[in-house]
């Protein structure tokens, strides 16, 4: 068990640019999850993947954001047009996908929008 | 919707005192509750659970009531160490279904626990 990692750990960037970030679960996991917390908060369901099927979205989600899980895998959830609103840490969490189990939490990617 | 409140921080105790974190939620249904732990630098990881109402969720000397009357699940724990000091999040999430991993989180409370 290598705990679910994420890529990059911060991110950078301009406002008006596209970003992708990477998320890898612990491998026999299929439930995959993203949250945002932006500081002070909590964290904030955006999305999640039975496999590779995305089965729920969040209002959160705009359609500027989008995520895959290709093969059932590792995920990537992409930022088109980045607003300065979008800066916050992005979660990833994975889970065996059973009812009342813990998810366990990637450490998060740091998005700042200039 | 789902809401879970917990009461503001940030908290400083010193070594050995009494925590009480408050946390109380409003859900439709029977949610199952949640304490999740932050340590500086590390991911969120499951401190304690309960599923159903009066059920008493424990871990590491943490423990937390579901009270179904009054809708809290507080958190305390006898003797706090320096080595508790993190940030603390109340959540919640509606059982049964397909949506059990869809968490809905209160604001978190930063605890500090000096020597």
């Amino acid at each position: 068990d290598t705990g679910v990692s994420q890529d990059p750990r911060h991110k950078i960037t301009k406002r008006g640019q596209n970003v992708t970030f990477r998320c890898d679960p612990i491998s026999e996991h299929n439930r995959l999850y993203w949250y945002r917390q932006t500081l002070g908060q909590g964290p904030e369901f955006l999305t999640y993947f039975q496999n590779e099927a995305q089965l729920e979205k969040s209002r959160l989600l705009s359609d500027r954001f989008s995520a895959e899980r290709p093969k059932g895998s590792f995920s990537t959830l992409e930022i088109q047009r980045t607003e300065q609103g979008d800066s916050a840490m992005y979660l990833c969490a994975s889970s065996l996908g059973l009812t009342n189990e813990k998810l366990f939490f990637g450490s998060g990617t740091q998005l700042s929008v200039l | 919707g789902n809401s879970v409140t917990q009461m503001e921080g940030p908290v400083t105790l010193s070594e050995e005192a009494f925590l009480t974190i408050n946390c109380t939620y409003t859900a439709t249904g029977y949610p199952s509750l949640f304490w999740y732990v932050q340590y500086p630098g590390e991911g969120l990881q499951l401190l304690l659970k309960a599923t159903k109402a009066d059920d008493k969720g424990s871990n590491k000397g943490f423990e937390a009531t579901y009270r179904k009357e009054t809708t809290s699940f507080h958190l305390e724990k006898g003797s706090v160490q320096v080595s508790d000091s993190a940030v603390y999040f109340c959540a919640l999430t509606n059982a049964g279904g397909t949506s059990y991993g869809k968490l809905t989180f209160g604001q978190g409370t930063i605890l500090t626990v000096h020597p």
